[in-house]
């Protein structure tokens, strides 16, 4: 059965250090790969997708994730954490007929 | 702004109604799914429509039932409901095999 997990639930960062926030999904063939991210009380913006080539993509406000095949992953990263990037990612995956989130990770950024 | 828009932004009602989420898709695009957020359910996706049929269908109540019209817009009919109904509603859509724009939704408490 197709999945995506997320296995971080709540990550704490400085203001101005790296982050990376953990995806990994089963799935049998390729699939459509997107980052998202949640606001308090706001919906669901997309940041960043994958469908094919570059396995590495560029998104909005800085956040760029990496797709490896191997390890059936798509972690998204961001070298400089600023406050405003306090809020909660979601990974999700296409497999061609239903959309599939993961659990979410919890994004606090401390000064 | 992504475009999808929901109403209403608030909901109250009390158990054993009935009540009816609406909403409209970006200009252009056929499918419209509907998800579930909850504290300890997490994201949950209930159903998509495409074109006005059903295409998939994920973790929706019987009590709850989805349609979409010929105008594209479509609506979340939520009855007797329950206090563990009280969540938010998002709707997203999406052109096929896109990206999904998410609205931003619809808060239903249940009293």
């Amino acid at each position: 059965a197709q999945s995506v997990t997320q296995p971080d639930i709540h990550i704490t960062v400085s203001e101005g250090a790296s982050l990376e926030l953990r995806c990994n999904y089963s799935y049998g063939a390729t699939p459509y790969l997107f980052w998202y991210v949640q606001s308090p009380g706001q919906g669901l913006q997309l940041l960043l997708k994958y469908f094919s080539g570059d396995t590495l993509v560029q998104g909005i406000k800085g956040f760029e994730a990496e797709f490896k095949r191997s390890q059936s992953s798509f972690n998204l990263r961001k070298p400089s954490v600023h406050w405003s990037d306090a809020a909660e990612y979601f990974c999700a995956v296409y497999t061609g007929n239903q959309f599939y989130f993961g659990t979410g990770t919890s994004l606090t950024v401390i000064p | 702004d992504s475009g999808v828009t929901q109403t209403p932004k608030h909901l109250i009602t009390a158990t054993g109604q009935r009540v009816t989420l609406r909403c409209s898709p970006r200009s252009g695009d056929l499918s419209v799914y509907w998800y579930q957020q909850s504290l300890d359910q997490g994201l949950q996706f209930l159903i998509q429509y495409y074109n006005g049929e059903e295409r998939a269908k994920g973790n929706i109540l019987e009590r709850f039932s989805a349609q979409q019209f010929p105008d594209l817009h479509s609506e979340l009919n939520l009855s007797s409901l329950e206090l563990g109904d009280s969540a938010l509603y998002f709707c997203a859509s999406s052109v096929p095999a896109g990206e999904q724009f998410f609205g931003p939704g619809t808060r239903l408490t249940v009293l």
